[in-house]
């Protein structure tokens, strides 16, 4: 149980071009889901965090109109990296929770993006 | 600053050994405790959380919790060289939906 399907697994485009990654939970209800980004060999770093049917809470220094999420089920998210550039090449990993604050975040299997 | 803090190694134990994963949080408030595996270029995979004060077994992974001390740790019996990889402790963040990542321990199992 507690799958977590993302979709694609790589991305290579060019500058400028937008990007859209999916995230699915296939076999529970996912009220929240969260959006991260990591560097090679650097920690897990919290982009935002959605819950369905509201809007994301970014964090400090996340620009929401660069990176736009929008939660519009309990199975699915997505994260839009608009007019992407070579900086914002990185492995994208999201990951999604139940009802319950308590309950762990089960994660897909990332996307990693690289912009030429 | 609420953080988590784990030695990030490599941690070096022969195949066969228990191998020992030690992580410590600041939040005294916190409830929920997790630990994740990481391998090089994939995405952290849930391996065991914890609720309460004690321990918790699951097949060769036991995770081992003191409140009191703000102390969470992970053991890992029988270790073998598929279980190289990086651990990653993470802790609720109180009153918010987030946990907070140490940054890792590298562990290495060799044959």
């Amino acid at each position: 149980g507690a799958v977590v399907s993302q979709h694609p697994s790589w991305v290579i485009c060019k500058s400028g071009t937008s990007v859209k990654i999916e995230c699915r939970s296939l076999d529970f209800q996912a009220t929240t889901m969260f959006w991260y980004r990591q560097f090679p060999k650097q920690s897990l770093m919290l982009m935002a965090t959605s819950n369905e049917g509201s809007k994301a809470t970014y964090e400090q220094g996340v620009e929401k109109d660069k990176f736009l999420i929008n939660h519009a089920s309990l199975t699915l998210s997505t994260l839009t990296v608009t007019s992407a550039h070579p900086e914002d090449s990185s492995f994208y990993i999201c990951s999604a929770r139940g009802t319950n604050s308590n309950q762990p975040q089960h994660f897909g299997d990332g996307t990693r993006l690289s912009i030429l | 600053q609420k953080e988590v803090e784990q030695n990030s190694g490599p941690l070096s134990v022969p195949e066969g050994a228990i191998a020992s994963l030690n992580c410590t949080y600041s939040d005294r408030g916190s409830q929920s405790f997790f630990w994740y595996r990481q391998y090089s270029g994939k995405s952290p995979e849930l391996i065991m959380f914890i609720y309460s004060n004690g321990d918790k077994e699951d097949g060769r992974f036991t995770a081992q919790l003191n409140k009191a001390s703000q102390y969470v740790s992970l053991l890992i019996r029988d270790s073998q060289p598929s279980d190289s990889a990086t651990y990653l402790c993470a802790v609720n963040e109180v009153n918010t939906d987030k946990l907070i990542f140490g940054t890792g321990t590298r562990l290495q199992v060799f044959p």
